[in-house]
């Protein structure tokens, strides 16, 4: 299949764990990003990344942090994890400079940490 | 950017004419899109609009742009069921990548 794909769906923990969530594209794209839904379905940038230039949102505690090993995957580690980090989290990726930029979503990652 | 927002809630019933509406903040925007979420999936891109338009229609779905008020309103017409999802006005910001989207509206079709 084709698109952007995230592992795994679903993802329950502990208080004080640390977990990833893989993000993986095929579409060629060269920027990803990582947005958060929260409760309230109130949907925030976290991060873009295109191999050269990381960009952070400066809201986004430093115990998030992404990780590319290439082009085609983001994934999110988070550290220490707190209740208030439970949300969907969505992967996301383009092509910069292509027509009005559209960005592709994965199918989001439900976060409960309990 | 940060600013977009939006009402939260719309009901219509099916076969009448849904219109969302979107306030933004920012006036360097080079284009604002409308994404919709339908439940438990991700965002899938509707349509789209570059900010020297004042409109643009495609099928069903009417976009109406108003930068001297940034206001973006997206017109569904004919509303059917499957139409009931969330919908997110998003704006990308000359210069940057990434997108800022407004508070969502969660759009109920009654049959």
């Amino acid at each position: 299949d084709t698109a952007v794909s995230q592992t795994p769906k679903y993802l329950v923990t502990q208080m004080g764990n640390d977990k990833s969530i893989k993000c993986e594209q095929n579409l060629g794209h060269d920027t990803m990003y990582w947005y958060k839904q929260d409760s309230k379905k109130f949907l925030k940038i976290m991060f873009s990344y295109n191999n050269k230039e990381l960009i952070i949102n400066e809201t986004v505690p430093n115990r998030f942090s992404p990780k590319s090993p290439d082009k085609a995957h983001l994934n999110l580690h988070i550290n220490s994890l707190e209740l208030g980090d439970s949300a969907v989290y969505f992967c996301a990726s383009n092509l910069r400079g292509t027509d009005y930029n559209e960005q592709f979503f994965g199918p989001g990652t439900r976060l409960t940490v309990l | 950017g940060e600013d977009v927002e939006q009402s939260l809630f719309l009901s219509v019933r099916e076969g009448d004419s849904s219109v969302i509406n979107c306030t933004y903040t920012d006036s360097s925007s080079t284009y604002l899109y409308w994404y919709k979420q339908e439940p438990g999936a991700g965002l899938q891109l509707l349509t789209y609009i570059f900010s020297n338009m004042d409109m643009k229609q495609d099928q069903r779905l009417t976009v109406l742009l108003n930068k001297k008020d940034k206001h973006l309103s997206l017109r569904i017409a004919d509303t059917q069921t499957g139409d009931s999802a969330i919908y997110f006005c998003a704006e990308n910001l000359a210069g940057a990548n990434n997108l800022f989207f407004g508070t969502g509206t969660r759009l109920t079709v009654i049959p």
